[in-house]
């Protein structure tokens, strides 16, 4: 299993601020997933990056992959409340056994009015 | 679209007794995951299922925890006997595609577990 770190593991900030959260690993990933998890649901997918270096944004939020695919940095702008939540993210690799994917502890973000 | 349905919602046990969890996939959704999430962690894969066949159950306890997929439609995960360790949510995941290529995953509202 290969193991995702991400960083910050709490983040709490204000409306309105810039954050950026961070997953690196040692290991090569085919591609890389960014989830977003609220209280007593599921995760939910916001985008998935495959080539190196691959820049992709959804609104507010920017998503990078380095170039080596390795690691990955989510950037939330102008934050707010409604971004509360746990953000994991999770690495996947293909196999003969199929496709599987490792998730990192993720980042639990608290966006306060 | 119905998403990926999962009962029940909660379960409070004691431990050494027996626990089943159901989930209903997403129609046509050939791929079928269960994850384990423990507090304060990530989701953590137990076993995986393309249509009835397990693709990969490697990090699955098999002396306590069973999967099965008899349709290849919905699917149970039963634990027997129960752990104080198996506290945790209990997530289901479904895809559409088969083995081999990058997929969104959905994932249902999840069971969470507590084994006293």
């Amino acid at each position: 299993t290969q193991l995702l770190e991400q960083s910050p593991q709490f983040l709490s900030i204000q409306e309105g601020e810039n954050l950026t959260v961070y997953c690196n690993s040692s290991s090569v990933f085919s591609s890389l997933q960014w989830y977003r998890q609220e209280p007593g649901e599921g995760p939910v997918l916001l985008v998935t990056v495959v080539t190196g270096g691959e820049v992709k944004k959804l609104k507010r939020l920017t998503f990078q992959f380095g170039d080596a695919r390795k690691d990955s940095s989510l950037h939330i702008t102008a934050a707010q409340p409604g971004d509360t939540g746990l953000y994991l993210c999770a690495g996947a690799t293909n196999s003969n056994s199929g496709y599987a994917l490792n998730f990192g502890k993720g980042t639990s973000l608290l966006v306060t009015p | 679209e119905a998403g990926v349905a999962q009962s029940p919602r909660y379960k409070i046990i004691e431990k050494r007794q027996s626990v089943a969890f159901w989930c209903n996939p997403i129609s046509g959704h050939a791929t079928l995951y269960w994850y384990q999430q423990i507090l304060g962690q990530g989701p953590k894969l137990l076993i995986q299922f393309q249509n009835n066949g397990v693709v990969d159950d490697s990090q699955l306890p098999k002396d306590r925890f069973s999967a099965e997929r008899l349709k290849g439609v919905d699917s149970t995960l039963k634990i027997q006997p129960a752990k104080l360790e198996d506290s945790a949510v209990y997530l289901c995941a479904s895809s559409h595609k088969t083995s081999g290529s990058t997929d969104t995953q959905y994932f249902g509202p999840g069971t969470r577990l507590t084994v006293l």
